[in-house]
């Protein structure tokens, strides 16, 4: 089975711009979930998706927002970018059922200048 | 609010010993603790997860045990090997939003 994928891997944008990041997750699983991991706050939840709802949201500005769609392949976006918004941003996909178990992906390296 | 808290920050231990990571939860709703193991430039792999109606888990030389009245849970990694050098992650999760320690940095001595 193909592990989560993510593109793309590296990005470099300036301050004020906007950036979309594509996830696809394992064949069947229906949630997708998208973290932000920097140095110093670690590995922080923006925002899940399950059958293209949003289900659950962490505490982060609506700069940030997601979406998903019916292929379960989902979407994150940021607009106005900050220099504080460069991170490594990774998508875990999940069944989405009662069990809990996340696979990661790789992440997209984003640096904002 | 920081709902598990990880310690230590890091960590070396020589190879062939055992590295012990401890973590400390909050939410009592937490039905699902994982450990995920990463490597620079790599995102988190699981490693091994444990349910709050077990006490200990093991698999391989990677052991989780789970204290649910003191609210803390540890990993062990057995015979600690250099490969085993990487930074590890606990968390605790409830319908399916998770919440992660922040991080021990693992260096196994050869």
């Amino acid at each position: 089975k193909a592990g989560v994928t993510q593109t793309p891997r590296y990005l470099i944008k300036t301050r004020g711009q906007q950036v979309t990041l594509s996830c696809s997750p394992i064949s069947g699983h229906r949630s997708v979930s998208w973290y932000q991991q920097t140095p110093g706050q670690g590995l922080q939840f923006l925002f899940e998706y399950f059958s293209e709802t949003q289900r659950n949201k962490g505490n982060f500005p609506g700069r940030f927002s997601g979406r998903q769609f019916s292929n379960s392949r989902s979407e994150m976006n940021v607009s106005t970018l900050e220099l504080g918004d460069s991170a490594l941003y990774l998508c875990a996909s999940s069944p989405g059922q009662s069990f809990n178990e996340q696979f990661f992906g790789p992440g997209t390296r984003l640096t904002v200048l | 609010q920081q709902q598990v808290k990880q310690s230590p920050q890091s960590l070396i231990v020589q190879k062939g010993g055992i590295s012990i990571i401890n973590c400390a939860y909050e939410n009592t709703a937490f039905d699902y603790f994982p450990w995920y193991q990463q490597f620079p430039g790599k995102g988190p792999a699981l490693l091994i997860a444990i349910r709050p109606d077990v006490s200990e888990k093991k698999e391989g030389r990677f052991t989780i045990s789970f204290n649910k009245s003191a609210k803390q849970f540890s990993l062990h990694i057995m015979d600690s090997q250099p490969g085993d050098s990487a930074t590890y992650f606990c968390a605790g999760s409830n319908f399916n939003k998770f919440y992660f320690g922040s991080g021990t940095k693992l260096n196994v001595k050869p």
